[in-house]
């Protein structure tokens, strides 16, 4: 199988920092992304990797290690409205759009 | 540019009937996928069409279809619903070839009852 694993939830206060682990399968791996989902709302992009290291984007980090199949999202600077659910995606394959969504981790900041 | 457009957004339907739900994705945008997303499962994929043409399909019954027109918009099919079919059904749209990132739809959420 193609099992994405990531924490159910986590709990942060406000103007912290956050990390969210992901791990997946290896093979035929093509790229991952994270998505965030608020409520009722549809899920939008928050990073891709498809190479290994870190990419930065303003107070959200991705981190993608492919021979150990991890990556993390890390938040920083914490604020109310990032309560949301994150879930990570892997791509596998060529030649195709198909995405295998982790069960999501549902992110509580508290004041 | 308007993004993903899914309708109806919401729907209630009986077991047994059966039901119809469309995507129009971003403008030039050819590859659209569907997804089911239920609380205990989160996201799964259902199918993804490039150019009017299924692409791959994920792991459900045979009562689950779709299709893509040549406008690129999409439509999936549940027949014989049941009430585990309830779920919000996202639609993302993608530039062919793009590493970037798939846009959703805001889904519609179905429930059968």
């Amino acid at each position: 199988g193609q099992n994405i694993d990531q924490p159910t939830e986590m709990t942060a206060t406000e103007g912290a920092i956050v990390q969210i682990n992901c791990t997946y399968q290896t093979s035929g791996f093509n790229g991952l992304f994270w998505y965030q989902q608020h409520a009722g709302e549809a899920p939008t992009f928050l990073s891709y990797n498809v190479l290994d290291g870190l990419e930065e984007k303003g107070r959200f980090s991705s981190f993608l290690s492919r021979s150990k199949g991890y990556s993390y999202l890390l938040l920083k600077e914490l604020q109310m409205k990032d309560s949301a659910s994150y879930l990570c995606a892997v791509k596998y394959g060529g030649a195709t759009n198909k995405l295998i969504f982790g069960t999501g981790t549902l992110l509580a900041v508290q004041p | 540019k308007a993004g993903v457009t899914q309708t109806p957004r919401y729907l209630i339907k009986t077991r047994g009937q059966q039901v119809t739900l469309s995507c129009s994705p971003i403008s030039g945008h050819r590859s659209v996928s569907w997804y089911q997303q239920t609380p205990g499962q989160g996201l799964q994929f259902l199918f993804e069409y490039f150019s009017e043409t299924q692409r791959n399909k994920g792991n459900f019954p045979g009562r689950f279809s779709g299709r893509q027109f040549s406008n690129s918009r999409s439509e999936m099919n549940v027949s014989t619903l049941e009430l585990g079919d309830s779920a919000l059904y996202l639609c993302a749209s993608r530039l062919q070839g793009a590493q970037g990132e798939a846009f959703f739809g805001q889904g519609t959420r179905l429930t059968v009852v």
